[in-house]
């Protein structure tokens, strides 16, 4: 149980376009999926906090705008990157969490991540 | 939440138990001590947490002080496949995950 997963596992993009991350947890239903971010050995940084059916809870640094993040059912979340450029390449990773229910309620399971790299 | 400190590396011999220290010692009393761990270019794996009772399951034992403010992570039977950075993290119910630099841990054959 309690399986993760991200679509796609690596893009390449132009700069200037967009591009959409799709997390989905598999066996339970996540109220609450967490966006991170992790560039090239460093730790992850958390982005985002979202709960299903209300926006996105963004950390301070991290621009709303640019990253648009949708969880319109109990399954599924989408972080876009919009106008992506260079600096935004990066290892992409989504967790989730059901507040409501045990073992699953308890910590995060993250998913397989999606390395984006912008030319 | 609290913060953790860790040796930034380890190293351990294959069939051996690998022992993670971790120092938490401003940690409050509803916060867990949890453990993932990273292979390279992979999702964190999520391997154990704990309150305040020592916890085992099939991956781990996690060993908590009675002051709560050091906690060991014990992978008893030590495999190649252990190799990964593995991330000691205090929080109040995984509502928010904050990763430190964590300890990279080898396995030598």
């Amino acid at each position: 149980g309690a399986v993760v997963s991200q679509h796609p596992s690596r893009v390449i993009c132009k700069s200037g376009t967009s591009v959409k991350i799709e997390c989905r947890s598999l066996d339970f239903q996540a109220t609450t999926m967490f966006w991170y971010r992790q560039f090239p050995k460093q730790s992850l940084m958390l982005m985002a906090t979202s709960n299903e059916g209300s926006k996105a809870t963004y950390e301070q640094g991290v621009e709303k705008d640019k990253f648009l993040i949708n969880h319109a059912s109990l399954t599924l979340s989408t972080l876009t990157v919009t106008s992506a450029h260079p600096e935004d390449s990066s290892f992409y990773i989504c967790s989730a969490r059901e507040p409501h229910r045990p073992p699953f309620s308890e910590t995060q399971y993250f998913g397989p991540g999606t390395r984006l790299l912008v030319l | 939440d609290a913060k953790t400190t860790q040796p930034p590396s380890m190293d351990c011999a294959e069939g051996r138990a690998a022992n993670l220290p971790c120092n938490h010692s401003t940690i409050s009393g509803n916060e867990y001590v949890y453990w993932y761990r990273q292979i390279h270019s992979q999702g964190p794996q999520y391997i154990i947490h704990g309150l305040k009772n020592n916890e085992t399951n099939e991956m781990a034992s996690l060993i908590i002080t009675e002051d709560r403010k050091s906690s060991t992570l014990i992978l008893p039977h030590a495999t190649l496949r252990d190799t990964a950075v593995y991330y000691c993290i205090v929080s109040k119910g995984a509502q928010k995950l904050v990763f430190g630099q964590g300890t990279r841990l080898t396995i030598n054959p």
